[in-house]
């Protein structure tokens, strides 16, 4: 059965600390891995990726895919109280898988 | 990117009632999916409207509680039937181009 974990399922941190966002999936007919992030309603679009072992990058934020291992990882630097959000991991196949998401708080 | 309109954007339902959520895309797309996320869960798929044919439902879902429109390429609604409290929830609706675009959402409270 097709799955998409994501770990830690929620993480408490300290402005300016670092964190590291895991996703875990086996689908079929994988397309490609997205990172969401949700602070109310609609998740907003952060990464999507397709090809295993290339950063992608958005000042704070960057995201991997290991397409042998299957995971994916998101890294949030000096993480600020406007990163505290629900982080949702998706595959895409002919239709989107969700993981439950990190919520992630980020105390000043 | 497409540009998605949902409305309501929140509603509060009395239970045995019925309420209609409209999607508006600013262009035609194929496929068009509606999510549902329940308090402290993740977006679960409801189903998959495609402009001209019957809504594909995920298992758990089924067309008399849900039943979905998709008149055309760029507009469709999802209708909550006989609506519950367990119905309490955050409807989404979907495009993916590259990526998903949701609507804004409606948050909907039965009570």
């Amino acid at each position: 059965e097709d799955k998409v974990v994501q770990s830690p399922l929620s993480l408490v941190v300290h402005e300016g600390d670092t964190v590291t966002l895991n996703c875990s999936y086996e689908v079929t007919n994988f397309r490609s891995l997205l990172w969401y992030k949700q602070e109310k309603k609609a998740p907003t679009f952060l990464f999507m990726l397709t090809s295993s072992g290339i950063e992608k990058k958005s000042g704070r934020l960057s995201s991997i895919l290991d397409k042998k291992e299957l995971f994916s990882i998101l890294n949030i630097t000096a993480t600020q109280t406007g990163d505290s959000a629900i982080y949702l991991c998706a595959v895409e196949r002919n239709d989107m898988r969700f993981g439950a998401g990190t919520r992630l708080t980020v105390k000043p | 990117s497409a540009v998605i309109s949902q409305k309501p954007s929140r509603d509060i339902c009395q239970r045995g009632t019925s309420l209609t959520i409209q999607c508006q895309v600013d262009s035609q797309v194929t496929m068009m999916f509606w999510y549902r996320q329940q308090p402290g869960q993740s977006l679960t798929l409801i189903a998959t409207a495609n402009q001209g044919s019957e809504a594909t439902y995920e298992s758990g879902f089924v067309i008399d509680k849900f039943p979905i429109s998709r008149p055309n390429l760029t507009f469709s609604t999802l209708t909550v039937s006989n609506m519950s409290p367990e119905d309490s929830s955050i409807y989404l609706c979907s495009v993916e181009e590259g990526g998903a675009f949701f609507g804004q959402g409606t948050r909907l409270t039965v009570v």
